[in-house]
């Protein structure tokens, strides 16, 4: 199985920050990466699929990029309510399979 | 607008079977893989199982293998995770979620990732 693994862990940032979340497939899985934004007691939400791609209603605060075994979601001008774990989680190869995870908390 | 509720969890001893529906709406049912994807208390996203919307194709997480279920009802528009032998690794909220499909000038394909999910069911396994 593949891999994924999120760097860092978790976050502190402040209203008003950019923060860039990193993750790294343990092989090559082209753009086949998808990002999720979970908050507390709610299904993960769909941001962005094939690595830069954003989901319909998402906004363009959330960014994504990378491609082979790198990836990044940059989200801009941190809002309250981006404070949440995301995930990535690739499709490139069976079983999909996720990251660990990011926790993004108020400073 | 899409929709999927999932119903049936609850508390179930280890050994004990459980089946979990997920009822989908707002769009064709029947032109979607569907997938169960679950998330054991405090920790990350584990896929569980997938089916094509013909059910011509099931695959199952290595984890489930052998003990779990996975079917669809297209007159119904739900999907269902038939558990047996649960164990208490098998603790989770399982949430259903739409394949995220690529769809060409011909036809359309299964990508393995999630465009909707569902809001989740909790499943206890505890004696």
């Amino acid at each position: 199985d593949i891999q994924m693994t999120q760097s860092p862990s978790s976050l502190s940032a402040s209203v008003g920050d950019r923060v860039t979340i990193t993750c790294r497939a343990s092989q090559g899985i082209s753009n086949y990466l998808a990002w999720f934004q979970q908050k507390p007691g709610k299904a993960p939400k769909s941001l962005i699929y094939a690595a830069s791609s954003l989901q319909s209603g998402v906004p363009s605060k959330f960014s994504g990029s990378g491609s082979g075994t790198d990836f990044t979601l940059t989200i801009t001008t941190l809002q309250p309510e981006d404070f949440a774990i995301y995930y990535c989680q690739q499709y490139n190869s069976y079983p999909p399979t996720f990251g660990q995870g990011t926790r993004v908390e108020i400073k | 607008q899409v929709q999927l509720v999932e119903s049936g969890g609850g508390v179930v001893q280890p050994g004990r079977s459980l089946r979990l529906s997920c009822a989908a709406s707002g769009f064709t049912f029947s032109s979607y893989a569907i997938h169960w994807v679950r998330q054991a208390p405090g920790k990350g996203l584990e896929w569980v199982a997938v089916t094509s919307y013909d059910g011509s194709y099931k695959f199952y997480a290595d984890s489930v293998k052998g003990r779990f279920t996975i079917s669809g009802d297209n007159s119904k528009n739900t999907l269902y995770l038939q558990m047996n032998s649960l164990r208490p690794e098998d603790a989770a909220v399982y949430y259903c979620a739409r394949d995220l499909r690529f769809c060409s000038s011909i036809s359309c394909y299964p990508m393995y990732s999630f465009d909707y999910w569902g809001q989740g069911t909790l499943v206890t396994v505890s004696s």
